[in-house]
């Protein structure tokens, strides 16, 4: 079982790029869930997903896309990436109702 | 709504001594439950305890305690005899998943930083 993983570890991009942050889990769970921790804060929802096919916003979704094709799959697209979405991006799955398995996270910079 | 508050924002102790890191928490709903993660610096959040809104006792794990008090709404974690290896930032974290929202994510605490200084 590898959990949850993530890729990239790093990124740096440039004002008005798009790139797509990858996440994937090998445990079947259809909840699944970005975040974004912002430097000395705590962590904030930003998409979510409770089965392929099915995604809904979260606390701080502008900026952001998502797609649920796969239940392995979740990823997170940024378009016109700005300096505010400079921040740690964590993916995370649960079996419900709280066994909660977060990936390591993706450090983005965007200058 | 859900919303978690870790009041402290950093604490400095010296290698040896006790620290408690204080969370309270609001929830409209009876069921619920609380985590406590590590953030050590390199990045990964570490998971440390799980308790749910009907399981008052309060727990101990090695130099590690936790205080769950559903009278004041709070869930406070306590460490004994720290040392260097503690210092990171520690999360509380909410999850109310019958709530209506059908989900079970968490509402994160803005973490406390901990400094254990040798």
């Amino acid at each position: 079982n590898a959990g949850v993983t993530q890729t990239p570890k790093f990124r740096i991009l440039k004002i008005g790029q798009s790139m797509t942050l990858q996440c994937a889990q090998d445990m079947n769970h259809n909840y699944m869930y970005w975040y974004r921790q912002d430097p000395g804060m705590g962590l904030k929802l930003i998409y979510y997903s409770v089965g392929a096919g099915i995604t809904d916003k979260g606390e701080v979704p502008n900026g952001y896309n998502v797609s649920r094709s796969t239940t392995e799959d979740f990823p997170l697209r940024l378009e016109l990436a700005a300096p505010s979405q400079t921040s740690v991006y964590f993916c995370a799955s649960v079996t419900p109702p709280y066994e909660q398995y977060f990936g390591p996270g993706t450090r983005l910079t965007v200058t | 709504a859900q919303k978690v508050t870790q009041a402290q924002t950093e604490i400095s102790v010296v290698e040896k001594e006790d620290v408690t890191l204080d969370c309270v928490y609001e929830t409209r709903d009876t069921t619920y439950y609380l985590f406590w993660y590590k953030q050590p610096p390199s990045g990964e959040l570490v998971f440390l305890i799980r308790r749910n809104s009907f399981d008052e006792q309060n727990e101990i794990s090695g130099r590690y305690s936790w205080n769950f008090q559903k009278s004041t709404s709070s869930f406070n974690f306590t460490i004994t005899a720290s040392q260097v290896v503690d210092s990171a930032v520690y999360f509380c974290a909410l999850s109310d998943p019958f709530s209506g929202a059908g989900s079970y994510q968490l509402t994160f605490g803005k973490g406390t930083k901990l400094s254990v200084i040798p």
